[in-house]
């Protein structure tokens, strides 16, 4: 079973637009990555997430995670065609970083 | 920042023949690595993890066999697909961690396609 749901599954967006990515979790989050992958590359560490209500930004992209732990966000304010690729959200487990199936966002110009 | 590199990008292979594929971390010590599978519009699954100088501990389901991983060094790890098949064609990442395994630096990932 996917223990990490993210969604939308692919979204496009007029450039300027905010959005918002979801990544939900069917157990408590320890640990919570975001990483965004540009088509057919490896994946470039965005933010990590540990406590409940914690909330960190790097330039137009804030990520949060919610008190219970469960769920985690990503907003990117005023997007931007760099913006584009896939945005998948990790989760400590056994040791390990299992991911959701990632987001694919496009950006409109 | 640390850098992980992979070689090659890209690899076309035919049906029945072993390829090699590369992790090397550039400027930083890697006790250890990882391998992943990408599909697509699928999860990254998680193959096996190496430590450096041991053998890999590989996740359920995956053959040790055909998917031999070897961590010879603390910069360098390898994956070799052995007799290779038209359903091993996916995208291989791999990542290495000096410390806690949540540390980890992803390669630019492998593409391999099997004819």
């Amino acid at each position: 079973s996917q223990e990490l749901e993210q969604s939308p599954q692919s979204l496009i967006v007029q450039e300027g637009k905010n959005l918002t990515i979801n990544c939900t979790s069917s157990k408590t989050l320890y640990g919570l990555y975001w990483y965004k992958q540009k088509y057919g590359e490896g994946l470039i560490f965005l933010m990590m997430l540990q406590k409940g209500g914690e909330e960190k930004s790097h330039e137009k992209i804030t990520a949060k995670l919610d008190e219970k732990k469960q769920q985690s966000s990503l907003h990117i304010t005023a997007s931007q065609p760099s913006h584009a690729g896939i945005y998948l959200c990790g989760a400590d487990r056994d040791d390990k970083i299992i991911f959701g199936k990632g987001t694919r966002l496009h950006i409109l110009p | 920042g640390a850098v992980v590199s992979q070689h090659p990008s890209r690899v076309i292979c035919k049906s029945g023949t072993s390829v090699k594929i590369e992790c090397r971390s550039l400027d930083f010590q890697a006790t250890t690595m990882f391998w992943y599978r990408q599909f697509p519009k699928k999860s990254l699954m998680l193959m096996a993890t190496s430590n450096e100088g041991s053998k890999a501990t590989y996740e359920q389901g995956v053959e040790k066999d055909k998917f031999l991983i070897n961590h010879a060094s603390l910069t360098l790890s390898t994956l070799t697909v052995t007799s290779a098949h038209p359903e091993d064609s996916s995208f291989y990442i791999c990542s290495a961690a000096s410390g806690s395994f949540y540390e980890q630096y992803f390669g630019p990932g492998t593409r391999l396609t099997v004819t």
